[in-house]
């Protein structure tokens, strides 16, 4: 089955840092999420993104389909940022999501 | 608020035990994926139903068995508990094949 790698594994940053978290996956792909899960365990969607560009506020993400990688840029952080930010993949039909291992970032005032 | 609800959201029970968890997805989507999330496997994809129908299994144990109602609500039983099922149980729900929503999870405890 498709391979979903995410790097790096955890971050950590200074208030007002800027990052880029990787998304790499083996196989085409019909549907790409990001997420954020916070520390209570919710799963936040950010981007549906299957390819192209996408931006929300200090969020943006961009997918390069045919060269199987997703990027998520956040700039300017804030504490509230901190969290696990998962990549699912969807590849093969009926929309199952693939996760990835997550990034585990950590924003400190 | 993603619009999937979940009950419990916290549940405790012993080893041996069966449970139910209960799912209601967003006013409008046909598809609930339920999910399962430990420390050791990351999140997981369990199964999946559109309308009422199993479409797509994924890595669900036998002891586990899900189903969804006419009334596009779905629940998943969790039998003979052992403590390795402890975990978060996540419902998703989508429209064919697009953005998928997450509830707030139940956590399950085995004890």
């Amino acid at each position: 089955g498709i391979q979903v790698e995410q790097s790096p594994p955890d971050l950590i940053l200074q208030e007002g840092a800027n990052s880029t978290l990787r998304c790499n996956f083996s196989d085409s792909v019909n549907n790409l999420q990001w997420f954020h899960q916070n520390p209570w365990g919710q799963l936040i969607n950010l981007f549906y993104i299957p390819s192209g560009t996408k931006q929300n506020g200090r969020l943006s993400a961009t997918t390069v389909a045919t060269e199987r990688y997703s990027l998520l840029y956040i700039s300017s952080s804030q504490t509230t940022d901190s969290g696990v930010y998962f990549c699912a993949v969807e590849s093969g039909g009926y929309n199952k999501l693939i996760f990835g291992a997550g990034t585990r970032l950590a924003v400190h005032p | 608020d993603s619009g999937v609800t979940q009950t419990p959201k916290h549940l405790i029970t012993a080893t041996g035990q069966r449970v139910t968890l209960r799912c209601s997805p967003r006013s409008g989507d046909l598809s609930v994926y339920w999910y399962q999330q430990s420390l050791d496997q990351g999140l997981q994809f369990l199964i999946q139903y559109y309308n009422g129908e199993e479409r797509a299994k994924g890595n669900i144990l036998e002891r586990f068995s899900a189903q969804q109602f006419p009334d596009l609500h779905s629940e998943l039983n969790l039998s003979s508990l052992e403590l390795g099922d402890s975990a978060l149980y996540f419902c998703a729900s989508s429209q064919q094949n697009t953005e998928a929503f997450f509830g707030q999870g139940t956590r399950l405890t085995v004890v």
